[in-house]
């Protein structure tokens, strides 16, 4: 099956600081990756969707100053939380979709700890 | 807005018994619907789809039903063992578009 890896699996960061997280589809062009956060014991929202070689879209209440998106190869997507603070602190997940696939491969996840 | 949610937050069952998990959403022009199951600290792992032209469809152990008429859908996981432990979420999309999480239902197995 198609394989999406994510890094890093977690992460713990100063407040002020910035973390970036990858997303990779292994063994598939990902045309269309979607990021979400997770806070626990809810469920996943979905932040934004970026398209290989285009602006990400994001989704309404996300700054998108805060969480940069880029989707710069059909197989790699990283997602950027800049000046990071506590209330970043989240699981956040990525997934990625195949040219004219209907199906999402999800990552593993990454856990950020803001202190 | 788009939304779909589940009625109950957690279910537990004893093993080896049949577990029920339902799911409602609110966008009747969706059009897929998916079943994840997801453990603690990872990301979800698909379990069985479903496409709105159908009401069923089986896969290893597990069954989804799906009922336009009143935006319901449901996952069925015969002889429940403890690895079926875990959180379960319905999504749903539009035309292959964004995918949207239901609120999730945390399964847990009695020995």
């Amino acid at each position: 099956g198609a394989v999406v890896s994510q890094h890093p699996s977690w992460v713990i960061c100063k407040s002020g600081t910035s973390v970036k997280i990858e997303c990779r589809s292994l063994d598939f062009q990902a045309t269309t990756m979607f990021w979400y956060r997770q806070f626990p014991k809810q469920s996943l929202m979905l932040m934004a969707t970026s398209n290989e070689g285009s602006k990400a879209t994001y989704e309404q209440g996300v700054e998108k100053d805060k969480f940069l998106i880029n989707h710069a190869s059909l197989t790699l997507s990283t997602l950027t939380v800049t000046s990071a603070h506590p209330e970043d602190s989240s699981f956040y997940i990525c997934s990625a979709r195949a040219r004219g696939g209907e199906k999402l491969f999800f990552g593993s996840g990454t856990q950020l700890s803001v202190l | 807005g788009e939304s779909v949610g589940l009625h109950l937050p957690t279910l537990s069952v004893q093993e080896g018994d049949n577990s029920i998990i339902n799911c409602a959403y609110s966008n009747s022009a969706s059009d897929y619907f998916i079943w994840y199951k997801q453990e603690s600290g990872k990301g979800p792992q698909f379990i069985i789809d479903i496409r709105s032209n159908m009401d069923k469809r089986q896969g290893q152990r597990v069954t989804v039903l799906l009922n336009k008429t009143v935006k319901h859908l449901s996952l069925q996981i015969a002889a429940t063992q403890p690895g079926d432990s875990a959180v379960y979420f319905c999504a749903e999309s539009t035309g292959a578009q964004k995918l949207v999480f239901g609120q999730g239902t945390r399964l847990t197995i009695n020995p």
